[in-house]
């Protein structure tokens, strides 16, 4: 059974800190790296990729891949009660089939 | 584009009675996912389609369930008959290929199902 392990939180992080988001996977051959945010009664939306080792920055968003260690992380810099959410991690596996993490919940303490 | 638009957004009925969930995917793209969200088991795939072809449905959890895709533009996913362990979360989410398959959903408002 491939899976993607993700801390339930809560993450409690006082604004304007760093929120670091961690996910692991058991499936070595996985290709594809995805973080979603879903707010709270809403649908989950896309908002980093990373396909190679090393780090993607997105404004204030940074994924970073480790497929040695087989983790996916996620920082946010300066953090904002806006970024309050759960994020899930999604990863494409060697048989291309998109394993869901069951989320991390993150809360942002003005 | 209006995304993936999904009714309806909230259904209660009653246990035995057939439930109809709907979906228009993002135009071009050609496949389409049905999942489901509860608290205990997050997000599960029930079914997804390629090209209006279902791939794959293991995820369906029993007979009950029923997925169509007649065209590009329309999916319905069907209960009947329905439980209380249905209630949930349906979302549909379509993607488009490219040169990989599952690459970055586009998720629908979800429909929220409530089965006394």
């Amino acid at each position: 059974q491939k899976e993607v392990e993700q801390n339930s939180g809560p993450l409690s992080v006082p604004e304007g800190a760093i929120a670091s988001l961690n996910c692991t996977y058991s499936d070595r051959g996985s290709q594809s790296f995805f973080w979603y945010r879903q707010y709270s009664g809403k649908s989950p939306e896309l908002i980093m990729f990373i396909y190679s080792n090393g780090d993607k920055e997105d404004g204030r968003f940074t994924a970073q891949l480790n497929k040695a260690s087989q983790y996916v992380s996620l920082l946010i810099r300066d953090s904002q009660p806006s970024d309050s959410a759960t994020y899930l991690c999604a990863v494409l596996d060697s048989n291309y089939q998109l394993i869901w993490g069951a989320g991390t919940k993150l809360i942002i303490k003005p | 584009d209006a995304g993936v638009i999904q009714s309806p957004r909230h259904e209660v009925t009653e246990m035995g009675q057939e439930v109809t969930l709907r979906c228009k995917p993002i135009s071009g793209h050609d496949y389409l996912f049905w999942y489901r969200q509860t608290m205990m088991r997050g997000l599960e795939l029930l079914i997804y389609f390629n090209n209006n072809v279902p791939i794959d449905d293991s995820g369906m959890p029993e007979d009950r369930f029923s997925a169509k895709m007649p065209n590009a533009s329309f999916s319905t996913l069907k209960i009947q008959p329905s439980e209380p362990r249905d209630s949930a979360v349906y979302f549909c989410a379509s993607s488009f290929q490219g040169t990989a398959t599952n690459e970055k959903l586009f998720f629908g408002s979800g429909t929220q199902l409530s089965v006394l």
